[in-house]
């Protein structure tokens, strides 16, 4: 099974702070790379897929990059609305796994 | 808008199965797959499956193998998951959600269905 390994496990930011989450496979998955935000209570929605595609509807503030093993999320200005836990998940092969989570707290 | 709908929350004892289905609109089961996650509490989240309704194939995770079965109704566009041997470990919330095939992302995700195995 292909490791998700996401950095930090959880960050504290302010409003309007520039925030990097990274995820590293434990083999190559090419840009298999997708990203979700989830809130309390809330089922997941997917921000950013194939490493770097914005989801419709997705505030332009959310961006990924990456490519092999090594990705990151970033959000550009954070927002009160941003504060949740963001999930990587690689779609390379099955099974398909999650990183363990980050929590973006105030 | 695709929506998935999934049925309501269900108390199990230990040792016991439980179904839970995922109602999909639209072109859903003739385009995408179904996929089944799982979310203890305060734990992240966990892929027990899929299936891809038009061909009818599952794939499970080799933790879950020989406990669950992921099935599909085209006819009424719903999928089912089922675990059977329930333990405690097994209380958490269960998640559908379509997953696009060649990309293997999962977008929407049904509203979760709260699976309680107590004694």
């Amino acid at each position: 099974d292909i490791q998700m390994t996401q950095s930090p496990s959880s960050l504290s930011a302010s409003v309007g702070d520039r925030v990097t989450i990274t995820c590293r496979a434990s083999q190559t998955i090419r840009r298999y790379l997708n990203w979700y935000q989830q809130k309390p209570g809330k089922a997941p929605k997917v921000l950013i897929y194939a490493a770097s595609s914005l989801r419709s509807g997705v505030p332009s503030r959310f961006s990924g990059s990456g490519s092999e093993t090594d990705f990151t999320l970033t959000i550009s200005s954070l927002q009160p609305e941003d504060f949740a836990t963001y999930y990587c998940q690689q779609s390379y092969s099955i099974p398909r796994t999650f990183g363990q989570g980050t929590k973006v707290e105030i | 808008q695709v929506q998935l709908v999934q049925s309501g929350a269900e108390v199990k004892k230990p040792g016991s199965s439980v179904k839970v289905s995922c109602k999909a609109s639209g072109d859903t089961f003739n385009i995408y797959g179904i996929t089944w996650v799982r979310q203890a509490p305060g734990q992240g989240l966990e892929w027990i499956g899929g299936i891809i309704p038009i061909i009818g194939t599952s794939n499970y995770a080799q933790k879950f193998q020989g406990r669950v079965t992921i099935t599909a109704d085209k006819s009424t566009s719903t999928a089912y998951m089922e675990l059977s041997s329930l333990t405690s470990e097994d209380t958490a919330v269960y998640y559908c959600a379509r997953e696009f095939r060649g990309g293997g992302w999962f977008d929407p995700w049904g509203q979760g269905t709260l699976v309680t195995v107590s004694s």
